[in-house]
């Protein structure tokens, strides 16, 4: 497809792993992104990986690349309530970058 | 990371006015300035890309005479909405990147409202 597509909402209880997915356009974009977005805030990145890697993790962080698929997920696990925003992936190729329309997290108690 | 100010994080003006957002790198030089806007439950547009210098770049549709777009110095790019109807209202956020970072730092957007 020509958009970077990400579902809209997710919602999951404190403690347990979220799990958010992205397809991307281009098999040539040189690095993946996440952001994060928080309430009237501008976009924090969260982590990024290039795209000659399968997995990159930190901390509670974990993100999967599949590069036939031109399939990107973030995974967070012990998700907390502090995660709740939205969350952005995005894909660069050179100067430009394209961006999903955002998942939202909602964490419940 | 990098820190990037934009300013101001909210403003709102009357219909048929100018209105000027700040971007500054605080801690690096910024080669490449980037002009989103983000309208509600659709992703992050690019409006348009600047290199200090010289004229800025616009994506399809986006009108640059209405969207002035100044990068003067490695630490300032400036985004003037001119005439401004309510349709503009909208979140623009300015994003940098520097000659040796492999990503662009976001600054804190602004609410614009045009009434």
């Amino acid at each position: 497809g020509e958009d970077v597509e990400q579902s809209l909402f997710l919602s999951v209880r404190e403690g347990d792993s979220s799990v958010i997915n992205c397809t991307y356009t281009d098999s040539s974009s040189t690095y993946l992104y996440w952001y994060k977005q928080e309430p009237g805030a501008g976009l924090q990145l969260l982590t990024y990986i290039f795209s000659n890697m399968d997995m990159k993790q930190d901390q509670r962080l974990t993100v999967l690349l599949n590069k036939k698929d031109k399939h990107l997920s973030l995974r967070i696990a012990d998700t907390q309530t502090g995660d709740s925003a939205i969350y952005f992936c995005a894909e660069s190729m050179g100067n430009d970058m394209r961006f999903g329309a955002g998942t939202r997290l909602t964490v419940k108690p | 990371g990098a820190v990037v100010s934009q300013h101001p994080s909210r403003v709102i003006c009357k219909s048929g006015t100018s209105v000027k957002i700040e971007c500054r790198s605080l801690d690096f030089q910024a080669t490449t300035m980037f002009w989103y806007r983000q309208f509600p439950k659709k992703s992050l547009m690019l409006m348009a890309t600047s290199n200090e210098g010289s004229k800025a770049t616009y994506e399809q549709g986006v009108e640059k005479d209405k969207f002035l777009i100044n990068h003067a110095s490695l630490t300032l790019s400036t985004l003037t909405v001119t005439s401004a109807h309510p349709e503009d209202s909208s979140f623009y956020i300015c994003s940098a990147r520097g000659q040796s970072n492999t990503e662009a730092f976001f600054g804190q957007g602004t609410r614009l409202t045009v009434v």
